[in-house]
């Protein structure tokens, strides 16, 4: 079964500090993955978007890592923002007969203190 | 501006009732998508289009309906049958297949539905 499973489930943080976001993945024959932020009651916000043959990709303060032979990424927030605070979602999508179609893991539940 | 827009923000049905959930592009972008969101999950697809007058189901189709009469417009409407339908609401677009390299889909600010 296809599966996307982030850790930590939440996570507070101070202002100024740095973090890390996994995500592990099932999902196969794998296309690409995405790192989307959702704020509370809006929609998710597109990060980064990267292919099997990218290993880092970075949108500013956000840098996203991926190991397409352990099917494993990380999303680094540097020098964290109280804007930060939102929950980070890994998306993986297929590739294939099933290629409309993405998984989306629970996500991560940031929340950044003064 | 180009964007993707949810219609209504919050939304109160009674039970037994269908309702209608509006989503608009103006991206031209071919697919659209609805997914739903609930508390704890990852989003749930419920209906997709790749082309006018052409939708698929998704993994929770039962109890929705959609249409795809024009390429901006992808409505959902959340039926009686639909046993449980007070969610969060997501439609979103994109250029082509999502399995496409470097696709982007863009999502809408969603509709909050609950069932009174």
């Amino acid at each position: 079964k296809n599966q996307v499973e982030q850790s930590p489930q939440s996570l507070i943080i101070l202002e100024g500090k740095n973090c890390t976001l996994q995500c592990n993945y099932t999902v196969s024959p794998f296309s690409n993955l995405r790192w989307y932020k959702q704020d509370t009651g809006r929609g998710p916000v597109s990060l980064t978007i990267m292919t099997f043959s990218e290993n880092t990709k970075s949108n500013g303060r956000y840098t996203a890592t991926l190991d397409a032979d352990t099917k494993q990424s990380s999303l680094h927030i540097t020098a964290s923002q109280l804007s930060d605070s939102a929950s980070y979602i890994c998306v993986v999508s297929l590739s294939g007969a099933g290629s409309y179609q993405l998984t989306f893991g629970k996500g991560t539940k940031l929340s950044v203190i003064p | 501006d180009g964007g993707i827009t949810q219609s209504p923000k919050y939304l109160f049905r009674k039970e037994g009732q269908n309702v209608t959930l509006s989503c608009e592009q103006n991206l031209n972008h071919d697919a659209m998508y609805w997914y739903r969101q609930d508390p704890g999950q990852g989003l749930r697809l419920i209906y997709y289009s790749q082309i006018v007058n052409d939708f698929q189901k998704g993994d929770i189709a039962e109890g929705y309906s959609v249409s795809r009469e024009k390429k901006e417009s992808f409505p959902l409407t959340v039926t009686s049958a639909q046993k449980n339908p007070t969610a969060f609401y997501l439609c979103a677009s994109s250029i082509g297949g999502t399995h496409a390299r470097n696709t982007e889909a863009f999502f809408g600010q969603g509709t909050r539905l609950t069932v009174v």
